[in-house]
């Protein structure tokens, strides 16, 4: 059992440039989530899905836009990446119920955009 | 801004010392969870706590949720070196929001 993956672990982005960051989980998890991880600001949320088809905004949503593939995918992407966006990114999977249940975080994505 | 505020930042504790971190919130919490994170890791989840004034226990860590169910804590007894990483909080406002806490830091000098 892998858990949650992500890829790629690292990413070097020159400002302006699209990429889209992949999350896979293999434990038949409803809801997934993306955040992100700056020093000193703890986790925020980006953008959660509650279910296979649904998506829905977090704290820090600006920016980024997100696929629930299916119920295994959730993918993040920054269409026009911005300094401002260099951070760790995580994503999670957790059971019914949205919040309600412990979240399996991924290793990471660790983006620099120049 | 930040809805659920998280103390100390950093703990440098000898090993053997007990150490404790706080939460707190300006809104009524439906539930908070703690997670523990090792340097280059990802957050693990230790434990949730949803009632008012809910106390748990693993092994040599307490969490509380307060009675206003605003403020928790993580209390371990007798540190350990592999209680080495970063605390955080994370508390659920409303139905779809969850708000982590900036951290504690934990240092055990052996």
């Amino acid at each position: 059992n892998a858990g949650v993956t992500q890829t790629p672990k690292f990413q070097v982005l020159k400002t302006g440039q699209s990429m889209t960051l992949q999350c896979a989980q293999d434990m038949n998890h409803n809801s997934m989530y993306w955040y992100r991880q700056d020093p000193g600001m703890g986790l925020r949320l980006i953008y959660y899905s509650a279910s296979e088809g649904t998506t829905d905004k977090g704290e820090v949503p600006n920016g980024y836009n997100v696929s629930r593939l299916n119920k295994r995918e959730f993918s993040l992407r920054l269409e026009s990446a911005a300094p401002s966006q260099t951070s760790v990114y995580f994503c999670a999977s957790s059971g019914q119920g949205v919040l309600n249940q412990p979240q399996h975080f991924g290793d990471g994505t660790r983006l620099s955009i120049l | 801004g930040q809805q659920v505020m998280q103390i100390p930042q950093y703990q440098h504790v000898q090993e053997g010392e007990d150490f404790t971190t706080y939460c707190n919130s300006s809104t009524t919490l439906s539930n908070i969870q703690w997670y523990k994170q090792r340097p280059g890791g990802h957050p693990v989840f230790l434990i949730q706590l949803v009632k008012s004034g809910e106390v748990k226990k693993q092994k040599r860590l307490t969490f509380q949720f307060g009675e206003a169910k605003k403020n928790s804590s993580l209390h371990i007894t007798a540190t350990q070196t592999t209680d080495v990483g970063t605390y955080f909080c994370a508390g659920k406002v409303g139905a779809n929001n969850l708000f982590f806490g900036t951290g504690t830091r934990l240092t055990v000098i052996p």
